[in-house]
């Protein structure tokens, strides 16, 4: 089955700075990366996904790259601010049977 | 308002004592499924659902059950719960393809 690694387990930057977070996937036949933002005390919400015919897709201060020929994905998070504070998870699957794997998460902390 | 609801939010029962946590969604979404979520092991799914009467085990099935009789709901049931479950868990649910889980909110379970 599919095997998802992230990195780093925690991340901490100064507001306004970058974050960058990083995943590998073993399964080539994956073709459908989301990340989620899970906020204390909530379920995780979707915050952009990219599918394997793209390189790279951004939406305002969040932007994700692929890599399906080493198999990894990462997101980028610039300007960042203290609601960004939260743990990132990234996943990967197949879209056809959608069982998504899901790797180990990012605590983020934003300080002020 | 689309949403994924779980019930309950927080559970405290005995070994052995038998239960079941509720799940149900208003998106019409095919797809359903459980994850468990611990510290350290990021998400992990118990067992998803394709559509109704269709269910297949995740990555960790063991000593949990579920059942998709209606396409909105999709309980989880534990037989025998032990100190092991103790865990937060999430429901989700998908259209199917490309299009995203939405999760609930989380139950956390504690087995004494």
């Amino acid at each position: 089955g599919e095997n998802v690694e992230q990195h780093p387990s925690t991340l901490s930057v100064q507001e306004g700075d970058s974050a960058v977070i990083k995943c590998t996937y073993s399964d080539s036949a994956s073709n459908y990366f989301p990340w989620y933002k899970q906020e204390l005390g909530k379920g995780p919400q979707l915050i952009i996904d990219i599918r394997s015919n793209v390189g790279e897709k951004k939406d305002q201060r969040i932007a994700v790259t692929l890599n399906k020929t080493a198999k990894h994905f990462s997101l980028h998070i610039t300007e960042t601010q203290p609601e960004d504070s939260a743990v990132y998870f990234c996943a990967a699957s197949h879209a056809l049977d959608y069982k998504l794997s899901f790797g180990a998460g990012t605590t983020v902390t934003v300080r002020a | 308002e689309a949403q994924v609801t779980q019930n309950p939010r927080y559970l405290i029962t005995v070994t052995g004592k038998k239960l079941t946590v509720t799940c149900s969604q208003n998106m019409n979404h095919e797809y359903m499924s459980w994850y468990r979520q611990d510290p350290g092991l990021g998400l992990r799914q118990i067992y998803y659902s394709m559509n109704v009467e269709v269910t297949d085990k995740g990555d960790v099935p063991e000593g949990y059950k579920v059942s998709r009789k209606e396409k909105r709901n999709f309980p989880l049931i534990l037989e025998s719960p032990s100190p092991n479950q103790t865990s937060l868990y999430f429901c989700a649910s998908s259209p199917p393809g490309y299009g995203g889980y939405t999760f609930g909110s989380g139950t956390r379970l504690t087995v004494v």
